[in-house]
């Protein structure tokens, strides 16, 4: 079974703070990603990263970062956290392409609350 | 650019009646298109994807390339099939784009 974990089910945090959200995956998949979950707008692309230190900006890439030193860890980064960015975090692992095509696996997300 | 939608924000339906959750999508190459679930309180996770032609949980789903359409049915709705449902399609460049979601309520 594929597990992807995330460092917190509940973070609260203060505006201005910088906010680490962290992602770790035990199957050895190359690519990994970041997604923000909200009512009304489905899950939104933030980050995504297909080998280690590499990341590409996904449709929402302002006001996060990310770093992905080791193969199995994706962090998310909020530098200045602001109440806008009250949200559910999800991470994701996926497996290479084949016969059956991509699949995606995440993780159980991070309720994140600005204040 | 690579765009999907849901038009159902909202979808109620009676347990044993059919359900069709809709799905358009946007892309000038030849997508990969996928349904994912997140039950209550579980996370999200892969239904089916057209590639694999499968049928999961008795849902279905056809590749309309004429229509562009990626519509989830099943003939017989059942109570656990409750959830929230998302379109999802991949692109050349691994990123995957995300409906906004469809939220299914089979009452019984």
């Amino acid at each position: 079974d594929v597990k992807v974990t995330q460092s917190s089910r509940y973070l609260v945090k203060r505006t201005g703070e910088k906010v680490f959200l962290e992602c770790v995956q035990d199957m050895d998949h190359e690519n990994m990603f970041w997604y923000r979950q909200d009512p009304g707008l489905g899950l939104r692309l933030i980050y995504f990263s297909y080998d280690v230190k590499m990341k590409e900006k996904g449709d929402i890439p302002e006001g996060y970062s990310v770093s992905r030193e080791k193969k199995e860890r994706f962090s998310l980064i909020l530098e200045s956290a602001s109440t806008n960015q009250t949200s559910m975090y999800l991470c994701a692992s996926e497996t290479g392409g084949g016969p059956t095509g991509y699949e995606q696996y995440f993780g159980p997300g991070t309720r994140l609350t600005v204040t | 650019a690579q765009r999907v939608t849901q038009p159902e924000k909202l979808l109620s339906v009676f347990k044993g009646a059919p359900v069709e959750l809709k799905c358009n999508y946007s892309y000038s190459g030849s997508p990969e298109l996928f349904w994912y679930v997140q039950y209550s309180r579980q996370r999200l996770q892969l239904l089916l994807r057209h590639i694999s032609r499968e049928s999961i949980k008795g849902f279905t789903a056809d590749l309309n390339k004429g229509e562009t359409s990626f519509h989830l049915k099943k003939p017989f709705a059942q109570e656990e099939d409750s959830a929230m449902y998302y379109c999802a399609l991949e692109g050349s460049n691994y990123k995957l784009t995300f409906g906004k979601g469809t939220l299914l309520t089979v009452n019984p």
